[in-house]
């Protein structure tokens, strides 16, 4: 049975600093990997897929890595800004690319 | 495109009334799934169709829990008689079938349901 971890649970920041969110998950025979935010009383917004077959993927100050053999992403954010505050989720498909696992999620806070 | 939409975005309702959550998923995507979010779970995918025909209902908690997708651009989850326990937020959620594996996935905003 896949299960997604997320650490750390919480984290808080100051403006300006570059920080890293770690998602491990245990069945490395996976599709994909998907990294998400949700701010609060609001629905998930996908910020990278990453495929079984890339080791990275960017998007602006985001880049995302995956490690199928040892289970392990990590979400990389650049020169963080307060804007960022939200709660960041990882997701692998299991049991057919449809059902999508999630982790608990990082409550990330950047203050000014 | 609105993106997913979803009603209602909150409801207070009483233990054994029924409840019916709505969805709009994006124009022309082939996918819909409906999600629970509680702080004791956290995300749990309950049922999801594909072209309106449910493919996989197996996260669905118990017999007083349905789905129904009568058309592409609607879906249903319907609680009755709901319990306290069913309080979480439920997400709709869309996808195309074009690129398989690689498309990505929209959220709605939710619905907030409170049973008392």
């Amino acid at each position: 049975k896949q299960e997604v971890t997320q650490i750390p649970a919480a984290l808080s920041v100051p403006e300006g600093e570059n920080l890293v969110l770690n998602c491990s998950f245990t069945d490395s025979a996976i599709y994909n990997l998907q990294w998400f935010r949700q701010d609060p009383g609001k629905g998930l917004t996908s910020l990278l897929l990453i495929q079984s077959s890339q080791r990275e993927q960017t998007s602006g100050r985001l880049n995302a890595s995956l490690d199928k053999s040892s289970g392990r992403s990590t979400l990389y954010i650049a020169a963080s800004q307060p804007g960022d505050s939200a709660t960041y989720l990882c997701a692998v498909p299991s049991g057919g690319y449809n059902k999508l696992i999630f982790g608990a999620g990082t409550r990330l806070a950047v203050h000014p | 495109d609105a993106g997913v939409i979803q009603s209602p975005r909150h409801e207070v309702t009483e233990m054994g009334q029924e409840v019916t959550l709505r969805c709009k998923p994006i124009s022309g995507h082939d996918y819909l799934f409906w999600y629970r979010q509680t702080m004791m779970r956290g995300l749990e995918l309950l049922i999801y169709f594909n072209n309106n025909v449910p493919i996989d209902d197996s996260g669905m908690p118990e017999d007083r829990f349905s789905a129904k997708m009568p058309n592409a651009s609607f879906s249903t989850l319907k609680i009755q008689p709901s319990e306290p326990r069913d309080s979480a937020v439920y997400f709709c959620a869309s996808r195309s079938a074009g690129a398989g594996a690689g498309n990505t996935i929209y959220f709605g905003e939710g619905s907030w349901l409170t049973v008392v």
